[in-house]
């Protein structure tokens, strides 16, 4: 596709269940970021994969908290056992190589509520 | 870590009014972006700016490097420029972002 897409768009979900949130980067991206924008606070860096290189999970809020990107394209971030304070948007981002000195284009997010 | 700041945290303008709005940033940056996060909660990519100064349409942008800010410049406002503005810096350690809170900007018709 011609820009960042993520799914599903919204997803409501009850305290301690697992949700999973997807995102397919540009393609040709090999730089991919994940952030959490929650109301009344600002954008948050959670992790970012660069290649094959071994991610950059200072980020994530708790180990309740994970993510992978499989075969160097698609990314899922996982949350387990999730909590009220974990809703928010989370918003996928990927750059052409990463590093700083280059555009981040962002995906539409995925909107949780946890009840 | 790098500390970003934007200035005014809202701002209320009537259609056709022109705007400035501010970001400071603590550390040097070798990367600088400006975004509208529109009502439905997309973030679009408005520049990519480290410095010098850039102008797409009705919008342009200066970052001041050496002196730690970037300007966004918003002329002849319409009501679809509402939303909220960010700038975002990359750390200096990485290439995440760091994000300002943001400028609410409301155009009234």
């Amino acid at each position: 596709g011609a820009g960042v897409s993520q799914s599903p768009s919204n997803k409501v979900t009850e305290k301690g269940k697992d949700v999973e949130l997807r995102c397919d980067p540009i393609s040709g991206h090999t730089a991919l970021y994940w952030y959490r924008q929650s109301l009344g606070q600002g954008l948050e860096f959670l992790i970012y994969f660069q290649g094959n290189s071994a991610p950059d999970k200072s980020g994530l809020p708790s180990d309740r908290f994970s993510a992978e990107r499989t075969g160097g394209s698609v990314s899922t971030l996982t949350i387990q056992r999730t909590q009220q304070e974990d809703s928010a948007v989370y918003l996928c981002a990927s750059s052409h190589q990463g590093g700083g000195q280059e555009t981040q284009y962002f995906g539409p997010g995925t909107r949780l509520l946890v009840l | 870590g790098i500390q970003v700041e934007q200035s005014p945290p809202d701002l209320i303008l009537q259609e056709g009014a022109n705007s400035t709005l501010r970001c400071n940033f603590s550390d040097s940056v070798n990367n600088l972006q400006w975004f509208h996060q529109n009502p439905w909660g997309q973030l679009i990519n408005l520049f990519y700016i480290p410095s010098g100064t850039k102008q797409n349409g009705r919008l342009s942008a200066t970052t001041v490097a050496t002196e730690r800010y970037s300007l966004l410049y918003i002329s002849s406002s319409q009501t679809t420029d509402s939303g909220v503005y960010f700038c975002a810096v990359p750390r200096t350690s990485g290439s995440r972002l760091t994000f300002g809170e943001g400028t609410q900007l409301t155009v009234n018709p």
